[in-house]
Order: structure tokens, then sequence, then C-alpha cells
């Protein structure tokens, strides 16, 4: 079935470091693919999000590229501040009809002063 | 920000009582969603719906049932609660015109004594 797996955390790192969070996935047909963030006692909120193969999705200094080639979408940032510890999320969303949205478990970040 | 508000934002209840949790959008979407939230789980989609009067399971949609008499209002009800349905719950909004990236609420938290 389709599903989205994710590396597990937590990661921690100081600030300025670089960040890789892993994210692959399966799916029938050709998903949207987006990374959500959430802080501390808030909803999910879309942080980028890439619709078709190649395509680079950016916002604050993330990046992440659809890679049909290898199912990928990993999240990276050059540089990562206090103010991204948070708990991110990469998800899919079939394109058959279209409401379907399936969660990675998600990958808890701290980074330190 | 997209205009989502969940009400209550906190509830404290006995086992065996009714619930309902209200989610309000002002963005005209057409798809809304509830999902709940718990540690080692990510996110746990319960119900979901398609337009006004429209609605579907999802994973987890025992002991819990919707409504959507209007296009602003989702409405989730816990006809018994139980210990178990302790937990946060998020609403959430899509739209087909836009890549049905999903717009969260703040959610509420739910305890069930």
């Amino acid at each position: 079935g389709d599903s989205v797996t994710q590396m597990e955390g937590p990661v921690t790192l100081s600030e300025e470091a670089f960040l890789t969070i892993n994210c692959t996935y399966t799916a029938t047909g050709y998903p949207s693919l987006f990374w959500y963030v959430q802080y501390p006692g808030e909803g999910l909120q879309l942080l980028l999000k890439a619709t078709k193969a190649d395509d680079k999705g950016s916002n604050k200094g993330f990046e992440a590229t659809y890679r049909k080639e290898t199912t990928s979408f990993h999240l990276e940032k050059g540089s990562v501040q206090v103010s991204d510890s948070a708990v991110y999320f990469c998800a899919l969303t079939l394109n058959t009809g279209g409401f379907k949205t399936i969660f990675g478990a998600g990958t808890r970040l701290f980074v330190k002063a | 920000d997209a205009g989502i508000t969940q009400s209550p934002r906190h509830k404290v209840t006995e086992t065996g009582t009714p619930v309902t949790l209200r989610c309000h959008q002002t963005e005209n979407h057409r798809y809304m969603y509830w999902y709940r939230q718990d540690p080692g789980h990510g996110l746990r989609l319960i119900h979901y719906s398609y337009g006004v009067k429209d609605t579907d399971k999802g994973e987890v949609s025992d002991g819990y049932s919707v409504s959507r008499s209007k296009t602003e209002d989702f409405l989730l009800t816990l006809e018994s609660a139980t210990s178990s349905q302790t937990s946060v719950y998020f609403c959430a909004i899509s739209d087909p015109t836009l890549s049905y990236e999903q717009y969260f609420g703040p959610g509420t938290r739910l305890t069930v004594t």
C-alpha cells in the first residue's frame, strides 16, 4: 500500500549545522509531496511542496527535491537555527480523487545554541 | 494564516459522556478532515468530508461520527467517550485548486478520565 517512511528522531544539531531529514515513499501513480512542520503546542504548517518529478520545493532556507527514481523527498537546510527546533512531517497526497494524504511518523529536531 | 478555528481548545470529560468538537473555516475549502495525534502514531485520519453532507471514514473511525451541514463547519462527535480517545485532535482543510496542501487548525486537547 501507499506509505511514507522518514528517519526516526530525535535529531540533535548545533546551531549553523547542516540538516538532512530523509523521506522515502511508496505510492501508486504520481503523488504530490509535502513537508509540514509542527512547533510545540501548534498545528502542522505547510513548509514546502513539490507536485511533480524533479521539482524542488523551498521555503525559509529549507529545500527538498522530488526524486521519482529513488522515490525520495529529503529535507535539507544549510544552516539550522535554534528556532528551527520542531517536529517535521513528510507527506504525500495521491492525485486520484485527491483528498487522501499519508503522513510519515514525524522527526523531532532539536537545535542547540 | 488560513482561517481555521477549533473549539473547544481543551476539554476534560468523563468516560461514557458524549463530546462534540467543532471545526470552523473561513476559506471556503472543499475538503475537511479530522485527525488525532498520539505519541508514536503520528497523525491518523479519523473522518473526512469532500463536500456538504459528503463524509467518509478514515483509518481510525470506530467510536467517532461526523457531520457537515455547511461548507464552513465540520463536527466530530464521540458518542460515548473512552480513555483511549484521550488525544490531541486536529482539523484540516484542503482544496483541489491548491494541490491538496492541507491547512491545520490549532488543535483540541481532549482528556477522558
